[in-house]
């Protein structure tokens, strides 16, 4: 079955510590993985997708195939990092192209 | 400026009445969704809909319905509300047919409590 799974419900880390947000999804066909954010008292915004290869406020994401695993990775996380982050799976099979989403994980960053 | 809005952001309502969350987008997007969340919990797809008269149930059971008249307007409605319903209600939506996958757009939720 279709599956994303965080870890962690909660990380918190230094200003200036780097900081990593692991995800694992289970998926049969081959996978589009986005991380989605939502700061306080705001939407649930799109960060960062996969086939992007891009880096968004310093932010980037691997895909790996063989552990199953979309980590997101900051080497310098800053107080304005502090934020929930939701993985997602784009499904194609019986909802027809929608995400699925993990529990997230809410990041803590102190000064 | 395109926008999503969700009415009313706040929302308690007594045992067995008949409410309806609204949804509206200014995105000029065909897709819209509706998702369920508990506090600490994924986000749980219960409706999505294409386009105008196009609805179907998500991955999460629900007993909810939606209807799609127009295209901007998709509100979800609950015949009987219940205490089990108590939950944030997410609307997103989102262009239809991108080659690489959907980025949603979500509106700011709106949080029901029946009491």
């Amino acid at each position: 079955a279709q599956r994303v799974t965080q870890p962690e419900k909660l990380l918190s880390v230094f200003k200036g510590a780097p900081v990593e947000l692991k995800c694992n999804y289970s998926y049969s066909g081959s996978p589009e993985l986005f991380w989605y954010v939502q700061y306080s008292r705001q939407r649930l915004q799109l960060l960062l997708r996969h086939i992007s290869r891009e880096s968004i406020k310093g932010f980037t994401a691997d895909l790996n195939k063989g552990e199953t695993s979309f980590h997101l990775k900051k080497p310098f996380a800053q107080e304005e990092d502090s934020a929930m982050y939701y993985c997602a799976l784009m499904n194609y099979g019986g909802s027809q192209g929608n995400l699925i989403f993990g529990k997230g994980t809410k990041l803590s960053v102190k000064p | 400026e395109a926008d999503i809005y969700q009415t009313p952001r706040y929302l308690v309502i007594g045992t067995g009445k008949k409410i309806t969350l609204e949804c509206s987008q200014t995105m000029g997007h065909d897709k819209m969704y509706w998702y369920q969340q508990d506090p600490g919990m994924e986000l749980h797809l219960i409706h999505y809909s294409y386009g105008v008269n196009s609805t179907e149930k998500g991955d999460l059971s629900s007993e909810s319905t939606v209807s799609r008249i127009r295209t901007e307007h998709f509100p979800l409605t609950l015949e009987s509300a219940r205490p089990s319903h108590t939950s944030q209600y997410l609307c997103a939506s989102s262009e239809y047919g991108r080659r690489w996958g959907d980025e949603q757009y979500f509106g700011p939720g709106t949080r029901l409590t029946v009491t």
